[in-house]
């Protein structure tokens, strides 16, 4: 079975430093790996995915990721965080052998502060 | 374009009542899947559609919930017997059948009393 660990309840981190919010993951074979963002009364909203090829991905909003299959992690990263970022993220995995369920994590909240 | 929808946004209901939940997928998307989220979890898988068939309905907790997409395009979660466990925010989502990432709605925020 698939599962997805998100360490951290919250995060806290000032506006223009870096940001990491962590994830590891469980799956049999290569995973397909997701992180999304949920802001407050709204549906989740896609950040980025890693499928194969490069471990670095980047996405919307200038968030990235690095896969790094012997640790068996995916972390979301942003070089210069802003309070606009305040949200719940969401990491989330799925097995490409089926076509169908996405297995999340608890959600990390962060928190820009100025 | 406009995204996936979901109504009603808020569903209240007593214990023991019939609620159905509608979903509208993005035109063209021929995936939908249904996941509930308690408070303080993520999604948790519920339901899959490809087309018209339930390819993979393993995540429906037990035979009070049912869910329909009779045309391909919109589906109804149906739950029967309301218990105050159900109250949760269900979320739909739709993909294109090659793609990996699921587009999300809104929600629908459900409260049995």
């Amino acid at each position: 079975a698939q599962s997805v660990a998100q360490p951290e309840d919250q995060v806290n981190v000032a506006e223009g430093n870096p940001l990491t919010v962590k994830c590891t993951y469980s799956v049999s074979g290569n995973p397909y790996l997701f992180w999304y963002v949920q802001y407050p009364n709204r549906g989740l909203q896609f950040l980025l995915k890693y499928i194969t090829g490069d471990n670095l991905v980047k996405g919307s909003y200038g968030f990235e990721a690095e896969f790094n299959k012997s640790q068996t992690s995916f972390h979301l990263k942003k070089p210069s965080a802003l309070v606009s970022d305040s949200a719940l993220y969401f990491c989330a995995v799925r097995d490409p052998g089926t076509a169908s369920k996405l297995t999340f994590g608890t959600g990390t909240r962060l928190q820009v502060t100025l | 374009g406009a995204g996936v929808s979901q109504t009603p946004s808020n569903k209240v209901t007593e214990k023991g009542k019939y609620v159905e939940l509608r979903c509208d997928p993005i035109s063209g998307h021929t995936a939908l899947y249904w996941y509930r989220q308690s408070l303080g979890q993520g999604p948790e898988f519920l339901i899959y559609f490809q087309g018209t068939g339930a390819a993979d309905d393993s995540g429906l907790p037990n035979d009070r919930f049912f869910a329909v997409r009779p045309e391909g395009s919109v589906s109804t979660l149906k739950i029967q017997r309301t218990e105050r466990g159900d109250s949760a925010v269900y979320l739909c989502a739709s993909s294109t059948r090659d793609s990996r990432e699921q587009y999300f709605g809104p929600g629908t925020r459900l409260t049995v009393t």
